[in-house]
């Protein structure tokens, strides 16, 4: 089955202890991307990724770090989350642009005290 | 930068009538409208997307229109059903942003 596979999908952790959420697709998707959801604001692009070791900044990068070193796996890095990173986060990928269907993975919860 | 505002952000209707979301983008650049449906709890999942070079596209009972004249799209769905209430999302793309959502919510 075709699908974006995002992990933890709920984690509740203290500010300035480093977490990752991973993401993976069994599409072989060469564009892939993390999107913050919160009220009222719809869905921010953090960052995206063309392709293999290229990443490049959304529009709310600010405390988040990215790696793209196999096409499949997208890992979104807080290194020290704050409160203001408590969010909905969605992993998305599509065959190789921004300019076509979007694939979201099932969400990851994060509450960070 | 590219801003999409989306209206109403909530709309309640009656089961069977039909249901209007606007949104306007301030980039002319843009050149993809896609629309997105989230049901509670669930993942944004994609229900149709116009391109620039067309004015309207329909699938069953849900169309798009766009204007680029204007620049704004709107989504319509008639007939509406129960099973249509979840919040929808537009953007737009030159970069894909995304309005703020309109919460649907069909009465039956």
């Amino acid at each position: 089955e075709a699908q974006v596979t995002q992990n933890p999908r709920y984690l509740i952790t203290v500010t300035g202890k480093k977490l990752t959420v991973t993401c993976s697709q069994n599409m072989n998707h060469e564009y892939m991307s993390w999107y913050r959801q919160d009220p009222g604001l719809g869905l921010r692009q953090i960052y995206y990724s063309m392709n293999v070791e290229v990443t490049d900044k959304g529009d709310v990068p600010e405390g988040y770090k990215v790696s793209r070193k196999e096409k499949r796996n997208f890992p979104l890095i807080l290194e020290s989350p704050s409160p203001n990173q408590t969010s909905l986060y969605f992993c998305a990928s599509s065959r190789d642009s921004q300019n076509q269907p979007q694939h979201f993975g099932d969400g990851t919860r994060l509450s960070i005290l | 930068g590219e801003n999409v505002e989306q209206h109403p952000s909530t709309l309640s209707v009656q089961e069977g009538d039909s249901a209007v979301i606007k949104c306007t983008y301030s980039d002319s650049a843009s050149n993809y409208f896609p629309w997105y449906k989230q049901e509670l709890g669930k993942r944004p999942q994609l229900i149709i997307d116009i391109r620039s070079n067309v004015g309207e596209k329909k699938d069953q009972r849900i169309a798009v229109t766009l204007n680029k004249t204007a620049k704004h799209f709107s989504l319509h769905i008639t007939e509406t059903q129960p099973e249509d209430s979840a919040v929808y999302f537009c953007a737009a793309l030159d970069k894909l942003i995304f309005g703020a959502g309109t919460r649907l919510a069909v009465h039956p």
